[in-house]
């Protein structure tokens, strides 16, 4: 692979469900970020991870959890998926934080 | 609060010019950066500022005024390939990016 990818790229989901969307990049970026995207709002940062071992919040972080347990994987769970959770994740990654991101293809989620 | 105002829509003519505008205030301030976004695709990179003054591309020039809180994106000898949303981002005190919704900008032949 090159460059950042996501699985699974759609996926509708019964509210109360848990769900993994995982993230991988073969770029050897230390910096991952989970972003939603929501019409006619910004991207909204959910968590990141600055590099390998360590996780933060984002503005939107609850219903939300992740892990870096290495630099190339990234996974973001949602424990118990509910309807405003509907929306387009992009997974994205930085050599280091502040540098330019690259985002992944996305995954649209519906929650319903 | 943190907040990023650029315009909702813009529409431009095939080998025009054309200035995107992108306001912004956040808790510090770390670069201002500009990513492309065409319909159902993922953001990519154009360009970045961290010091006043235009930084100039291709086709594609991006201005900072860190006084003014202030940016813009212009966009030169427009095609059609350059219809898509131009996001402005802001990097704050602890570098995550705030984002604008986004301009949807129209290129008409």
């Amino acid at each position: 692979i090159a460059g950042i990818t996501q699985a699974p790229t759609s996926q509708i989901l019964a509210a109360g469900r848990r769900m993994t969307l995982r993230c991988t990049q073969d770029m050897r970026h230390n910096a991952m970020y989970w972003y939603r995207q929501d019409l006619g709002l910004g991207l909204r940062l959910i968590h990141y991870s600055n590099t390998a071992g360590t996780t933060g919040k984002g503005e939107v972080p609850d219903g939300y959890s992740v892990s870096r347990a290495n630099t190339d994987d990234f996974p973001l769970t949602l424990a118990s998926a509910v309807p405003s959770q509907t929306s387009v994740y992009f997974c994205a990654s930085s050599r280091e934080e502040n540098n330019e991101q690259f985002f992944g293809p996305g995954t649209r989620l519906t929650v319903l | 609060g943190q907040n990023i105002d650029q315009p909702t829509e813009m529409t431009a003519t095939e080998g025009a010019i054309v200035q995107i505008n992108c306001t912004y205030q956040t808790s510090g301030f770390n670069g201002l950066f500009w990513y492309q976004q065409h319909a159902g695709e993922a953001p990519t990179f154009l360009s970045y500022n961290v010091l006043d003054g235009l930084e100039e591309k291709g086709r594609f020039s991006s201005f900072l005024s860190r006084s003014k809180g202030y940016s813009y994106l212009l966009l030169k000898e427009l095609q059609m390939k350059d219809s898509a949303s131009y996001l402005c981002a802001a990097s704050d005190s602890n570098y995550q990016l705030i984002w604008g919704a986004g301009t949807k900008l129209i290129i008409k032949p």
